[in-house]
């Protein structure tokens, strides 16, 4: 079964970084890009970047550039998307997905992580 | 990039047909034939419902339907059952080599 498995809940204070984390099962994990889409509180997807494992090639949204760093362990099969000094703003569901043919950026996201739910609070 | 354009809501009853549409830009939407469909139930995650336009994956029941004209693509659900009521979006490839999602659609069934 081909699945993503994200890390648990962070609760985290401003200022503070933060990794969280996207395990790939059941398919080659390093022929197919995998990205991260923002869900703030009662509000809709938003596309934040990809990266292809096989050599780490990443794209970014305009708005999420130099705010997140996305990055890959092909070793561990897992990608990560991190964050240097939080904000209360970044509170959000992060979800992990992985493109549905290998190699090609532009075809859709076929399966899903759960979701990592993050909580910046002071 | 600006999200795509949906309506915020649309309703139906059961049975009947809805269309969902979903406008851009000759950048994304009208520029290539990369255009997918998520449904996405309250706490859940997204689900994959048509990619390429009009393509359906396996599983998805053929009652959901996608097409595109121009800068404006469609979700059509026909014989609308009360599980189909959930949240929907749109996404396009774009000439950035980036990807953009509509606003989101709340899918009533009365």
């Amino acid at each position: 079964e081909v699945q993503l498995v994200q890390s648990g809940t962070e609760v985290k204070k401003p200022g503070e970084s933060l990794k969280i984390s996207c395990k790939g099962s059941g398919y080659s994990f390093t022929n197919y890009w995998i990205g991260w889409v923002r869900q703030m509180p009662g509000k809709g997807l938003e596309w934040m970047g990809i990266i292809y494992p096989g050599d780490s090639d990443t794209r970014y949204s305009p708005s999420f550039q130099g705010q997140v760093t996305i990055s890959v362990d092909k070793s561990i099969r897992t990608a990560y998307l991190q964050w240097s000094s939080l904000k209360a703003s970044d509170t959000a569901m992060y979800y992990c997905a992985k493109h549905l043919i290998p190699a090609r950026e532009e075809e859709a996201f076929d399966i899903w992580g759960q979701g990592t739910m993050v909580t910046v609070s002071s | 990039q600006s999200a795509l354009t949906q309506p915020a809501s649309v309703s139906g009853s059961p049975g009947q047909s809805i269309t969902i549409s979903c406008t851009g830009t000759s950048s994304d939407v009208g520029g290539y034939n990369y255009v997918s469909w998520y449904q996405q139930h309250p706490g859940k995650a997204p689900k994959f419902m048509i990619y390429d336009v009009s393509k359906r994956p396996s599983g998805v029941s053929n009652r959901f339907s996608g097409s595109k004209s121009g800068n404006t693509a469609s979700l059509t659900i026909s014989g609308l059952q009360a599980e189909d009521e959930a949240d929907y979006y749109c996404s396009s490839y774009t000439s950035s080599s980036t990807w953009v999602f509509g606003g989101g659609t709340k899918l009533t069934v009365l």
